[in-house]
């Protein structure tokens, strides 16, 4: 089975651009997440998806950030317009509905993270 | 709101010696707790997790963490280390039982293991 994709794998940009970052989860999977780890710091929160709605969006730094799950599969992530600060890993997760199993249900299975460079 | 305090960021250690990660949380609800790993070029992989039950909780890889409650911690350790274990490792809390709840995370430790 296939586990969490994104790409691109790396990313640089010069600040005042767009960059947009997908991400597939694993197929039946409704829950998504969005993390970032800017350099020395923490893995934070942005988002969380249940199928194509945004369930909590708390974490997103402003409105610079979008983003979408249409069909509520594959997500985007959009950075318009792009600022220094946000450079940093991004991180998508995906985890099944809890309810389906416990056990599994609580787990969050990370892509390997796109890497973003704002010059 | 949770937060998770991992104590070290870079731990060095050689190769067959026993190590342990330290992991501090707090929070004001009942929380399931996870270590995962990161080795380089990769994404995080889930090591374990204490969900319930049995306060030992075993891993993949030979990894073990003991949830203490009354301390609020969750350390990680390994009797013998080896080299192929050089990476760095994230101590996370969820507040669980809700659907898809969001992870939370310390800072993240850098394991060296030297021959």
């Amino acid at each position: 089975e296939a586990g969490v994709t994104q790409f691109p794998s790396h990313s640089v940009i010069e600040k005042g651009q767009t960059v947009t970052l997908r991400c597939d989860p694993i197929s039946g999977h409704d829950n998504l997440y969005w993390y970032r780890r800017v350099m020395g710091k923490e893995i934070k929160f942005l988002l969380h998806f249940v199928k194509e709605s945004k369930q909590d969006e708390s974490g997103m730094p402003n409105n610079r950030f979008l983003a979408e799950r249409t069909g509520g599969t594959y997500s985007t992530l959009k950075v318009q317009p792009a600022e220094l600060e946000d450079s940093g890993v991004y991180f998508c997760a995906s985890s099944q509905d809890p309810r389906w199993g416990l056990a599994g249900g609580s787990e969050q299975f990370f892509g390997p993270g796109t890497r973003l460079t704002v010059l | 709101a949770q937060s998770v305090t991992q104590l070290d960021s870079q731990v060095p250690v050689f190769e067959e010696a026993p190590v342990e990660l330290r992991c501090n949380y707090s929070s004001s609800v009942s929380v399931y707790l996870f270590w995962y790993v990161q080795y380089p070029n990769q994404g995080l992989q889930l090591l374990l997790k204490y969900l319930s039950g049995s306060t030992l909780v075993k891993g993949i890889n030979g990894f073990e963490a003991e949830f203490n409650k009354s301390q609020t911690s969750f350390h990680l350790r390994k009797p013998s280390v080896h080299i192929s274990d050089t990476a760095e490792y994230f101590c996370a809390v969820s507040k669980g039982e809700t659907s898809g709840s969001r992870l939370t995370f310390g800072e993240g430790t850098q394991l060296t293991v030297n021959p």
